[in-house]
Formats: structure tokens, C-alpha cells, sequence
């Protein structure tokens, strides 16, 4: 199975500070990299696809980047409804993997 | 608007058998393959399962493999997971997901239901 490792575990950060969370997989996955965020009491929602692409609705503020086996996603200024726990997750092998998730929490 | 509405989940003995059902409304049902994922109090998300669009294939986590089986009624727009020999670590929120397939063969997991919880306990 293909692992996946998000560092940090854990983050805290200002309002307005920009943040980068980063997802290595234990093999090449070419583009099949999803982000996902999570907050308290909440089903997962879909940010990013294919490494770079916002799903709709998403702001502008959130981006993806990597190819093969490393990937980050990057929040350029924070918003308070932005502190939530993010996981990356490969869908290059049919039995998907997510990473440990990373908890942004308030500075 | 799409609609994912699990239901089934509750407290079971360890060994024991649950199953639950996830109520789909709002798109095209069987043009979409369909997920379970969990998550353990605390802890992060697992995927469990996969189902084609068609009900003719279909994957499953190691860790619940000859365990789980998942299945689906297109006519009912409903999905299923039948979960037999329970275990304490299988305790989780099962979240029914529909995934979509995107450009140069992305797969996304796109819509969640809201989670049903399985309890497993003596």
C-alpha cells in the first residue's frame, strides 16, 4: 500500500500568516493528490484535486503544488475559519490512503 | 443538491455484524462510484471501501478485508456495507462518500454524508 506522511502533525499560526502544510507519499503518485479539510464535528470537504485544482467554491487563497512523491498545500493569508485539521489523500492505487492529517490551530 | 444520508450504525459486541445503508439523492447514481471512510474517536480519516458505479468491482482496506463487503442497489440509490466479526479498533464514524472522476483520470471524493457512528463493545 502506498503510505502517506504529512508533516507537520501539528501547526499554529496568526490570522494573516501564510502556512504550509506538506504531504510526502511512499511512492511516485504522479498527480493523484487530493487535500481535504475537516473541521470539528464536520464531514471532510474537498479543497484541492490533481495536485493544483480548486474545487469550486474554494477561495483563491489555498494552492497546491508537488509532482511525484511530494506535494504542499499552501494557505497565503489565514482566515479565522480557516483552523481546521487538512489531509492529503493518493487515489494513484485503487485502495486510497490518507495522510495523518495536520491540525492548524490559533497562535 | 446532492444527498448522502447514512443510517444503520449503533453499539455491537465484538464478533458480532452491523450494516449499514447510505440513502443517495440529488445526481445520477450509478454513474458515480461510491466510498466508505472512517474515522476512530480522535483519530484520522481511513478509507475502507470502493464500489464502480456498476456494482462490478470493487476494493477494500487490508484492514477489513474478508470483513466488509460493500454493495449497492442503483435502483434504490442506495449503498450498503455489511460489516461481520466486529472488532473494538473497527469503532468509528463511517462516512458514505461519493467520488467523481475529473480530467486526466483524477479521482476525487467529492460529496460526504454526515457519518454514522459504529460502536463496537462489550
Amino acid at each position: 500500500d502506498i503510505q502517506m506522511t504529512q508533516s507537520p502533525s501539528s501547526l499554529f499560526a496568526s490570522v494573516g500568516e501564510r502556512v504550509t502544510i506538506n504531504c510526502r507519499a511512499s511512492q511516485t503518485i504522479n498527480s493523484y493528490l487530493n487535500w481535504y479539510q475537516q473541521k470539528p464535528g464536520q464531514a471532510p470537504k474537498l479543497l484541492i484535486y490533481g495536485v493544483s485544482t480548486l474545487q469550486s467554491g474554494v477561495p483563491s487563497r489555498f494552492s497546491g503544488s508537488g509532482s511525484g512523491t511530494d506535494f504542499t498545500l499552501t494557505i497565503s493569508s489565514l482566515h479565522p475559519e480557516d483552523f481546521a485539521t487538512y489531509y492529503c489523500q493518493q487515489s494513484f492505487s485503487s485502495l486510497y490512503t490518507f495522510g495523518q492529517g495536520t491540525k492548524l490551530e490559533i497562535k | 443538491e446532492v444527498q448522502l444520508l447514512e443510517s444503520g450504525g449503533g453499539l455491537v459486541q465484538p464478533g458480532g455484524s452491523l450494516r449499514l445503508s447510505c440513502a443517495a439523492s440529488g445526481f445520477t447514481f450509478s454513474s458515480h462510484a461510491m466510498s466508505w471512510v472512517r474515522q476512530a474517536p480522535g483519530k484520522g480519516l481511513e478509507w475502507v471501501s470502493t464500489i464502480t458505479g456498476s456494482g462490478g468491482g470493487s476494493y477494500y482496506a487490508d484492514s477489513v478485508k474478508g470483513r466488509f463487503t460493500i454493495s449497492r442497489d442503483n435502483s434504490k440509490n442506495t449503498l450498503y456495507l455489511q460489516m461481520n466479526s466486529l472488532r473494538a479498533e473497527d469503532t468509528a464514524v463511517y462516512y458514505c462518500a461519493r467520488e467523481t472522476l475529473r480530467i486526466f483520470g483524477v479521482v476525487t471524493i467529492d460529496y460526504w454524508g454526515q457519518g454514522t457512528l459504529v460502536t463496537v463493545s462489550s
